[in-house]
């Protein structure tokens, strides 16, 4: 079956970093999306991986790797607007998402 | 408008009425979905659409249908809504025809069926 796997919930301190975790299977591959999402708001899109690596922009990272099925998204500077939801989602062979549960982000002062 | 609307923001609903979610975009894209949301759960498509005239099933299809008269509009109809229908539903729109393109979503709407 296809599956993704997030951690529920994070707590980190304004100024840090944060690594959330996502791993993931999908029948076929099309590429692993990151979207936050604020409480009572719409997913706004943060990255889109396709290729083994690191992705960067701005304080936000993503990273694949294809082979373990495992991405990240990489939190730096935290402010504490970023507290929100982070979601993670795969492509399959149909070109349809495959969305985890969320990771809920609690940044503190 | 820029983006996409949804109507209404919200709605409580009897069980066994019908009722229509209302979503409009403006950006002259493709492909159009229509998601929910529940807690402790991640977003799962109920039907899409990646070209005016066209529409597909999703993931959790029974009890809803769609239609895709134009590009701008996509409405999402509760035949005869049940309890377990109550749920935040969210449009969303993709340049493309349903392929790798981002995807944009609209504010939502949360409905309740009692």
């Amino acid at each position: 079956g296809q599956n993704i796997d997030q951690p529920t919930e994070m707590t980190a301190t304004e100024g840090a970093i944060v690594q959330i975790n996502c791993t993931y299977q999908t029948s076929g591959f099309n590429g692993l999306f990151w979207y936050q999402q604020h409480a009572g708001e719409a997913p706004t899109f943060l990255s889109y991986n396709v290729l083994d690596g690191l992705e960067e922009k701005g304080r936000f990272s993503s990273f694949l790797s294809r082979s373990k099925g495992y991405s990240y998204l990489l939190l730096k500077e935290l402010q504490m607007k970023d507290s929100a939801s982070y979601l993670c989602a795969g492509m399959d062979s149909n070109y349809q998402l495959i969305w985890g549960a969320g990771t809920k982000l609690i940044i503190k002062p | 408008i820029a983006g996409i609307t949804q109507a209404p923001t919200s709605q409580i609903l009897a069980a066994g009425r019908r009722m229509t979610l209302r979503c409009t975009q403006d950006m002259r894209h493709n492909a159009m979905y229509w998601y929910r949301q529940d807690l402790g759960l991640g977003l799962r498509l109920i039907h899409y659409s990646n070209t005016a005239g066209t529409t597909g099933k999703g993931e959790v299809p029974d009890g809803y249908s769609v239609s895709r008269a134009n590009t701008d509009d996509f409405p999402l109809t509760l035949a005869s809504a049940v309890p377990s229908q109550t749920s935040v539903y969210f449009c969303a729109s993709s340049p493309g025809t349903g392929g790798t393109d981002t995807q944009y979503f609209g504010p939502g709407t949360r409905l309740t069926v009692l």
